[in-house]
C-alpha cells in the first residue's frame, strides 16, 4: 500500500533562517505530488505541484521554492524565513499519468517563524 | 482556472440532526468532486468522491450529490454525531489541468451533544 512521510512534525525557526521540509512516498511510482499551504484559519493554499522528476510548477509567488530530485521526493526550502512563513504545511500525492483522482495527504508540519 | 465556492463556512447542528454543505465550481470540464475532512490539528483526509457521470453517492451517513447542469454539488451527512465535528472541504478537478484539485474554503461543522 502506499504512504507518504512528512517531516519534521514541528518546527520553530528564527526570521532569516533556512527551511526545509521533506515529503516521500511509497508503494507507489510517478506519482503527481503537491505542497500547501494552510495559515491561520481553513483555508488550502496549493504552493507547489510536480508531475515528474525535475518538474516543479509554482502556483503563487513567494519566499519559497520546491524541488523534485528522486521520483517519489519533494522538498520545500527557504533561503530566508519570514515571519508570514508561519503556518501548517501540507505535502500530498495523487496518482500521475492524467486523469483525476484524490490527494492522500501527509501528517503536516506545523511551522513557526519567530 | 477552477473556482470552486463552498458554502456556508461555519455549521452548527444539534446531535442527530443532519447537515448539508454545498459548493458551486466554474469549470464545466470539471469531472471529479472529493470531499475532505480536516480534524483540529490534522491532515485533510477523504471521506468520499463523486465522478460526473455519477449523480449521487452513499457511504453509510455521508453522501454527495452532483448536478453538472447547475455545476454545483453537496455533502449531506445524517445522524450527525460529535465526533462529525470538522472543517469540511470541497474541491473540484478534470479540467484543463486535470491533476489539479481546487478546494474550497471549508466549512466548520459544530456537532453539538
Amino acid at each position: 500500500s502506499q504512504t507518504i512521510h512528512q517531516w519534521p512534525a514541528t518546527l520553530v525557526q528564527p526570521v532569516g533562517s533556512p527551511l526545509s521540509l521533506e515529503c516521500t512516498v511509497e508503494g507507489t511510482s510517478n506519482p503527481n505530488l503537491y505542497w500547501y499551504r494552510q495559515a491561520a484559519g481553513r483555508g488550502l493554499q496549493l504552493l507547489f505541484y510536480s508531475v515528474g522528476i525535475g518538474q516543479i510548477s509554482s502556483e503563487v509567488p513567494q519566499n519559497l521554492s520546491a524541488s523534485r530530485p528522486q521520483d517519489r521526493q519533494f522538498i520545500l526550502s527557504s533561503k530566508k524565513l519570514l515571519l508570514s512563513d508561519s503556518g501548517f504545511y501540507l505535502c500530498a500525492w495523487s496518482a500521475g499519468g492524467g486523469g483525476s483522482y484524490g490527494y492522500t495527504f501527509g501528517s503536516g508540519t506545523r511551522l513557526t517563524v519567530v | 482556472g477552477e473556482n470552486v465556492e463552498q458554502h456556508p463556512s461555519t455549521l452548527s447542528v444539534q446531535e442527530g440532526d443532519s447537515a448539508v454543505i454545498k459548493c458551486t465550481y466554474s469549470d464545466s470540464a470539471s469531472n471529479y468532486f472529493p470531499w475532505y475532512k480536516q480534524e483540529l490539528g490534522k491532515r485533510p483526509q477523504l471521506i468520499i468522491d463523486i465522478r460526473s457521470n455519477v449523480g449521487e453517492k452513499k457511504d453509510q451517513r455521508i453522501a454527495v450529490t452532483l448536478n453538472k447542469t447547475a455545476k454545483h454539488f453537496s455533502l449531506h451527512i445524517t445522524e450527525t454525531q460529535p465526533e462529525d465535528s470538522a472543517v469540511y472541504f470541497c474541491a473540484a478537478s478534470g479540467g484543463g489541468s486535470n491533476y489539479k484539485l481546487t478546494f474550497g474554503k471549508g466549512t466548520l461543522l459544530t456537532v453539538n451533544p
